[in-house]
């Protein structure tokens, strides 16, 4: 089965670029989606299809995705970003990364 | 504005089979799109369960096909989640969502969330 690598934990200071990646095999032939979860709520969609941002989503958020890692990419990060990210694609099956903790200092 | 409502019991004995409810409204399911259910273990990430389309087409987890089934029904705009032989592994929050299409495709909309533990 297909397996999708995030780190655990990404730090960034208030202000500055974060950036998340996820690993698998020729991800870059496809669509990557990516979830913002905070605690105790329901995963918010922040980029679909590698690098397209819903309505309501700010500018802030953008997403790459070549070879073997997609990239979720937080300029100006906030403290409002503390959450856990979340990628995902399709493999056969549909196949969520294991998650990464943001934490804005 | 769509919006997902998840409902069933919180508690469910091993080896019974789990049972919840997806209530929609603000979008009617007869209109398209797929729905789907995602789980998530106290502290852990996030699993894609199955989702079904409103003619009733399925397409599920390989990993709990043989314990899943999906369903729906457009007469009261919702869909339903039934697993089978359950233990405590299958404890979890259930997300119900939107999905646009199979394959490729985001959840767009998710309900709250309902935790279900398995416990005797």
């Amino acid at each position: 089965s297909y397996e999708l690598t995030q780190p655990l934990s990404v730090s960034v200071a208030l202000g500055q670029t974060a950036r998340i990646t996820c690993g698998g095999n020729n991800i870059g032939s496809k669509n990557v989606h990516w979830y913002q979860q905070k605690p105790g709520q329901a995963p918010v969609l922040v980029i679909y299809r590698d690098s397209n941002r819903p309505s309501g989503i700010p500018e802030r958020f953008s997403g790459s995705n070549s070879g073997n890692t997609a990239t979720l990419t937080i300029s100006r990060a906030q403290a409002g970003d503390e959450a856990d990210y979340y990628c995902q694609v399709w493999d056969s099956s549909e196949v969520f990364g294991g998650g990464t903790k943001l934490t804005v200092l | 504005q769509v919006q997902l409502q998840e409902s069933g019991p919180g508690l469910v004995k091993p080896s019974e089979t789990l049972s919840l409810t997806c209530a929609v409204s603000g979008y009617s399911i007869s209109s398209g799109y797929y729905w789907g259910w995602i789980r998530q273990p106290p502290g852990k990430g996030l699993e894609w369960i199955g989702s079904i389309y409103h003619s009733g087409s399925t397409y599920y987890n390989p990993s709990l096909k043989s314990r899943v089934t999906i369903s729906v029904d457009t007469s009261k705009n919702q869909f339903s989640l039934k697993l089978s032989s359950v233990t405590a592994a299958d404890t979890a929050v259930y997300y119900c969502a939107r999905q646009v299409g199979v394959g490729a495709t985001p959840f767009d909309y998710w309900g709250q969330g309902t935790l279900v533990t398995v416990s005797s």
